[in-house]
């Protein structure tokens, strides 16, 4: 059983739309909650991190986490084509001992 | 330039020869994972390292092995055990192991010959 839920995708949303990405996460007590974006053939760059409950925004990014219903996702305000890329949720997993755990990633796909 | 350099950035294997990857840090940062990443795929722990002189197995370290004798360092052998290596494998760091978020280098691909 995964312990970091994303779907694959791909997620398809016009230029200048409001690209929504979710994560669920199986451990209650998760600390930590980080966005990195992959472009193909790259590598993880990380763009957003969130620790409590809330919105928090960053240009044109903004994080939701909701501890009790146990995800948290990436809003993208007017989503660009250079914002096709795969982005993965990670959580620190108590149980690990504050791993990050990363999800499989959900494909964005911004069409001109 | 601080950051964290994996090399080479491609890497060829022959069959039944062990190939070392290297990844180096000058982030000061405790902790070095290795990911193997396959097309499409998620990452998947290798091994990792939260203190000098100390490693622990991640989900699929069979057929691989490392080191951690400085800070700085932290490289991965594919042993010829490791029956598919074809991958994009990256290494990671992360300052401490207090919520931290992990940093990636730019990966090192590996094929077969």
């Amino acid at each position: 059983q995964k312990e970091v839920e994303q779907n694959s995708g791909p997620l398809s949303v016009p230029e200048g739309a409001i690209a929504s990405l979710n994560c669920t996460y199986s451990d209650r007590v998760s600390q930590s909650f980080f966005w990195y974006r992959q472009y193909s053939g790259k590598s993880p760059e990380l763009i957003m991190s969130i620790y409590s409950n809330g919105d928090k925004e960053d240009g044109r990014f903004t994080a939701q986490l909701n501890k009790a219903s146990q995800y948290v996702s990436l809003l993208i305000r007017d989503s660009q084509p250079s914002d096709s890329a795969t982005y993965l949720c990670a959580v620190t997993e108590s149980n690990a001992g504050n791993m990050l755990t990363f999800g499989g990633g959900t494909r964005l796909m911004v069409k001109p | 330039d601080g950051g964290i350099t994996q090399s080479p950035k491609y890497l060829f294997r022959k069959e039944g020869q062990n190939v070392t990857l290297s990844c180096e840090q000058n982030l000061n940062h405790d902790a070095m994972y290795w990911y193997r990443q396959d097309p499409g795929q998620g990452l998947r722990l290798i091994y990792y390292s939260q203190i000098v002189n100390d490693f622990q197995k991640g989900d699929i370290a069979e057929g691989y092995s490392v080191s951690r004798e400085k800070k700085e360092s932290f490289p991965l052998t594919v042993t010829s055990a490791q029956k598919n290596p074809t991958a994009f494998y990256l290494c990671a760091t992360e300052k401490d192991t207090s919520n931290q978020p992990q940093h990636f280098g730019d990966g090192t691909r590996l094929s077969i010959l």
